[in-house]
């Protein structure tokens, strides 16, 4: 997952406290995403950010919020954690040659 | 409803064998179709990606197919190695949208 960096890797939340998780690139790409992975569903869309400035609505948004100040760094943030956010949470970015797609390595969330 | 649905959802295979993995989907308009592997504990890595007018695409002892008649792949991994127990996701993209569907994944575990 090289030029893609999330951080932290893993975090134990109390419910109802807030955290912020980063994903920072150096690949130059525009639209970066964040993902949700639970067992036995597949990878569900938070957010995703087409360019610098700007972000949209995926599947699952309830509880989060986002922010893309600039072009390198896409943050997903947890206002008020609950155990329904337990979760391995992805950032993604979308090269816009070839179909390219990078996955940083995950946040590991447990919320109690 | 745009799905994507693989199958088995696990698979136990001895080193050597040959396995094959299936993935069926209903997204339309089709755009192209993904197959990555994601190790535990790691984020996604992209094996194969084939578009409409591709119908097999290879990456070492990876062999994807795609049928774009009747909307399915298959990943054919060939003389299985430890190193390929992990979990194998099918992801598929539709023309008119952003946004990717994932499969939920088949679990491979390759045994001595």
């Amino acid at each position: 997952n090289a030029g893609v960096t999330q951080t932290p890797k893993f975090q134990v939340l109390k419910t109802g406290q807030s955290m912020t998780l980063q994903c920072a690139q150096d690949m130059n790409h525009n639209s970066m995403y964040w993902y949700r992975q639970d067992p036995g569903m597949g990878l569900r869309l938070i957010y995703y950010s087409a360019s610098e400035g700007t972000t949209d609505k995926g599947e699952v948004p309830n509880g989060y919020n986002v922010s893309r100040l600039n072009k390198r760094e896409f943050s997903l943030r947890l206002e008020s954690a609950a155990p329904s956010q337990t979760s391995v949470y992805f950032c993604l970015l979308e090269s816009s040659a070839d179909y390219g797609y990078t996955f940083g390595s995950g946040t590991r969330l447990t919320v109690v | 409803k745009n799905q994507v649905e693989q199958s088995p959802q696990s698979l136990i295979i001895l080193e050597g064998k040959n396995c094959t993995l299936q993935c069926n989907y209903t997204v339309s308009p089709f755009s192209n179709l993904r197959w990555y592997k994601q190790d535990t504990g790691r984020g996604p890595v992209s094996l194969t990606i084939m578009t409409f007018s591709e119908n097999t695409k290879s990456n070492g002892r990876y062999t994807a197919t795609l049928d774009a008649d009747t909307k399915q792949s298959s990943l054919h991994i060939t003389a299985s190695q430890l190193s390929d127990s992990a979990s194998y996701i099918c992801v598929v993209s539709a023309s008119n949208t952003d946004k990717l569907i994932f499969g939920t994944g088949t679990r491979l575990q390759v045994f001595p």
